[in-house]
């Protein structure tokens, strides 16, 4: 089993749908990133999270350190954030403290 | 743009050879990560470096390795390249030490071994 397992793997929205991508683990972690790939290949940064809530533009990311699930909203979706969005999480146990564990990434499409 | 570097963009280099990618990072950056992406496993952590110093090591195999110059930049070396080494290869940086922070990810280098 995957310490970092993502759904759903691939998602097609209609232009404008609110979308939402989970993340969960199994590890002990002191932060999750989200980031967001490109078709192009390059890798964004789009959150660091290690409680709560954190919100940039029409993106909200969430975190529950209980129940070790994170979740990463879309609202008013628009073609351009057609991509993969890849979950990590950054262990705080034993050697892997610090190094970043990655999920399979989801794939987004949005149709116009 | 990230500010983090990585040359060369694209290398197609046949089995057995060896080569070298290079990554630059953010003006202030101390911590260098290197990272390979391939289509059945997915980004898997290879090695850290902070401040000249290896800091993590995570699923590098022997065949690799890595240094940290005193300018800051670092190298990845693969050598006796196998068609499965055929990957996107990523180096990422962060101020911190102990991989807190948020990590600046480079364009990645696209090796294709024939």
């Amino acid at each position: 089993k995957n310490e970092v397992e993502q759904s759903p793997q691939n998602l097609t929205a209609q232009e404008g749908e609110f979308i939402t991508i989970n993340c969960s683990y199994s590890v002990g972690i002191s932060a999750l990133h989200w980031l967001q790939q490109h078709p192009g290949g390059g890798i964004v940064s789009l959150f660091m999270l290690s409680s709560g809530k954190k919100k940039h533009g029409r993106l909200i990311a969430t975190i529950n350190i209980q129940e070790k699930h994170s979740s990463l909203h879309i609202t008013a979706s628009h073609p351009r954030d057609s991509a993969v969005y890849i979950c990590a999480v950054r262990g705080n146990y034993g050697g892997s403290q610090g190094n970043l564990i990655f999920g399979k990434g989801t794939k987004l499409s949005v149709k116009p | 743009d990230s500010g983090v570097t990585q040359t060369p963009k694209h290398l197609i280099t046949a089995t057995g050879q060896r080569v070298t990618l290079r990554c630059s990072p953010r003006s202030g950056d101390l911590s260098v990560y290197w990272y390979q992406q391939s289509l059945d496993q997915g980004l898997q952590f290879l090695i850290q470096y902070y401040n000249g110093e290896e800091r993590a090591k995570g699923n590098i195999l022997e065949r690799f390795s890595a240094q940290q110059f005193p300018d800051l930049h670092s190298e990845l070396n693969l050598s006796s390249l196998e068609l499965g080494d055929s990957a996107l290869y990523f180096c990422a940086s962060s101020k911190m030490a102990g991989g807190s922070g948020e990590q600046f990810f480079g364009p990645g280098t696209r090796l294709t071994v024939l």
